[in-house]
């Protein structure tokens, strides 16, 4: 186990239900990520949270929203979402944003399949 | 800009051949440069990284992997592969000082017994 642990591990929601992903680590680290990854397309970065501040938000729509209340707990609230929405989405988390050289070992939660109908 | 391309969408080798996962790499700056692996139902885990020292990197499993700069490469390689090495490897590069890092789209491994 990497140390991250995402839930559910599996969810099916219709395009007007309003759901959240959760993501846990204990390693200790200070910045948080949430990756989308379809079939057939690199991994896409969405959010960046650095020392429970958002740094980076990958012009994602807005009906996916964060939350990051500590620097061991990673939220992703969804609402009306699309089927092209339906996905793999990944957590991450590694010592910090910043400086470079310490943060670009990631520890990845094994990702919650989402299926949207 | 950083980017990476990973050559291959699926590689099939047999059981004891060897192993070469392609990728080539475009960076503006210095790059770190990595590979992941993705087993089924499991996260990403870091197979090994490359950062300026050594440009023969050795990793986990047996992989290992060499920067080459005048090629723009960062090809994956393992002598003898083994039924356990099936899964998604991905490429990764750094990003500009300060962001994430640049993903290619994977490379699926099959290993045939």
């Amino acid at each position: 186990e990497t140390g991250v642990t995402q839930t559910p591990r599996h969810l099916v929601m219709g395009m007007t239900n309003k759901k959240s992903l959760k993501c846990e680590q204990h390693l200790g680290h200070n910045a948080m990520y949430w990756y989308k990854q379809s079939a057939k397309k690199p991994l896409e970065l969405m959010f960046v949270y650095n020392f429970k501040e958002q740094t980076e938000n990958n012009s994602v729509p807005s009906r996916f929203s964060p939350e990051c209340p500590n620097s061991s707990h990673l939220f992703l609230h969804l609402h009306t979402l699309q089927p092209e929405d339906s996905a793999l989405y990944l957590c991450a988390s590694s010592q910090a944003h910043i400086p470079r050289e310490t943060n670009e070992k990631l520890f990845f939660g094994s990702g919650t399949q989402l299926s949207v109908l | 800009a950083q980017s990476v391309t990973q050559l291959d969408s699926h590689v099939s080798v047999s059981e004891g051949t060897p192993v070469l996962l392609r990728c080539n790499y475009s960076s503006s700056y210095s790059p770190s440069l990595f590979w992941y692996v993705q087993h089924p139902n499991k996260g990403l885990q870091l197979l090994l990284k490359y950062t300026s020292a050594a440009t023969l990197v050795k990793g986990i499993n047996g992989f290992e992997a060499e920067f080459k700069k005048s090629e723009t490469s960062f090809h994956l390689t393992k002598p003898s592969a083994h039924m356990s090495d099936a899964a998604e490897y991905f490429c990764v590069v750094s990003g500009r000082f300060n962001t994430p890092l640049v993903f290619g789209k994977g490379t699926r491994l099959s290993v045939i017994a």
